[in-house]
C-alpha cells in the first residue's frame, strides 16, 4: 500500500473561506500530483510538481494555488471557498525514472479529500 | 470529442463471470497504458500497466493492448465480489510530458 496521507479526509466549508488540503509522501518520490474527481467524470489534473520548489498549473482551469518547499509535502490552498469548488481531490506522488521502458509513470494515489462548499 | 473514451456501465455480473473492460482512444502517441481499480471512498491503486501493444497477465488480470486499432482492454477472470469498484485507464506517452489522461471510469458490480 502507498504511503500518501491526505487530511482531512472529508471538509464541509462555507463559502468565502480560506482552505487548506493537506498531502504527504514517505516515498521521497520527486513528482506529485493534485486531481480534481467528481462523479462519473474523468480525473482531471490541477497542479503538479516535478520537485522542491517546482510548481505548474495542469490541464484544468482552477482557482487553487499549491506550493511545495519540501519533498514529501504539497498542499493545495483555496483562498475563496465557493459552491463551484465542491468536489473530490486526489493528491498523487510518483518517482523519477530515467529509462523509458519503466513504469515511470506509476503514480501513487492518497484516499482524497471530499469537500462540500455550502 | 474526449481524448480516451470509457463506458460508465454500471457493469453487473455474477460471481465467477469473465468480465471485459475497455477504453478506446484517440492518439496515436501514447505508449504506456495503465488500469487503475478504486475503491469507494479511496483513491486509486494500480492495477496493471503495459508498454505500447500487446497483452500481460497478472492472476486473475489480463490487460490487451491494441494499438493499430486504439483499443485496450482489461479482462478479469473468476471474478469475485470484492472486485466489486471503479475501473479507470489512464494512458501516457512522450508528449505529454507523461502526464497520465484518464477514461471516466466504469463501475463494476460483483454478484455473489
Amino acid at each position: 500500500e502507498a504511503d500518501i496521507y491526505q487530511t482531512p479526509r472529508y471538509l464541509v466549508i462555507g463559502t468565502g473561506k480560506k482552505i487548506t488540503l493537506e498531502c504527504s509522501q514517505t516515498m521521497g518520490h520527486d513528482k506529485m500530483y493534485w486531481y480534481q474527481q467528481d462523479p462519473g467524470m474523468e480525473l482531471h489534473l490541477i497542479h503538479y510538481s516535478y520537485g522542491v520548489n517546482s510548481t505548474e498549473k495542469g490541464d484544468l482551469s482552477s482557482e487553487s494555488t499549491v506550493s511545495r518547499i519540501r519533498t514529501e509535502h504539497f498542499p493545495l490552498t483555496l483562498e475563496s471557498a465557493r459552491p463551484s469548488h465542491t468536489s473530490q481531490y486526489l493528491c498523487a506522488s510518483s518517482p523519477h525514472m530515467s529509462s523509458t521502458n519503466t513504469l515511470q509513470e506509476t503514480q501513487y494515489f492518497g484516499p482524497g479529500t471530499r469537500l462540500l462548499v455550502l | 470529442q474526449k481524448e480516451v473514451e470509457q463506458d460508465p456501465g454500471p457493469l453487473s455480473v455474477p460471481e465467477g463471470a469473465i468480465v471485459s473492460l475497455n477504453c478506446t482512444y484517440s492518439n496515436s502517441a501514447f505508449q504506456y497504458f495503465m488500469w487503475y481499480r478504486q475503491y469507494s471512498r479511496k483513491g486509486p491503486e494500480l492495477l496493471m500497466y503495459t508498454y505500447s501493444s500487446g497483452n500481460k497477465e497478472d492472476g486473475r488480470f489480463t490487460a490487451q493492448v491494441d494499438k493499430s486499432s486504439k483499443y485496450i482492454s482489461l479482462f478479469i477472470r473468476d471474478s469475485q465480489p470484492s472486485d466489486s469498484a471503479t475501473y479507470l485507464c489512464a494512458m501516457s506517452g512522450m508528449e505529454y510530458g507523461n502526464k497520465l489522461v484518464f477514461g471516466a471510469g466504469t463501475i463494476l458490480r460483483v454478484k455473489s
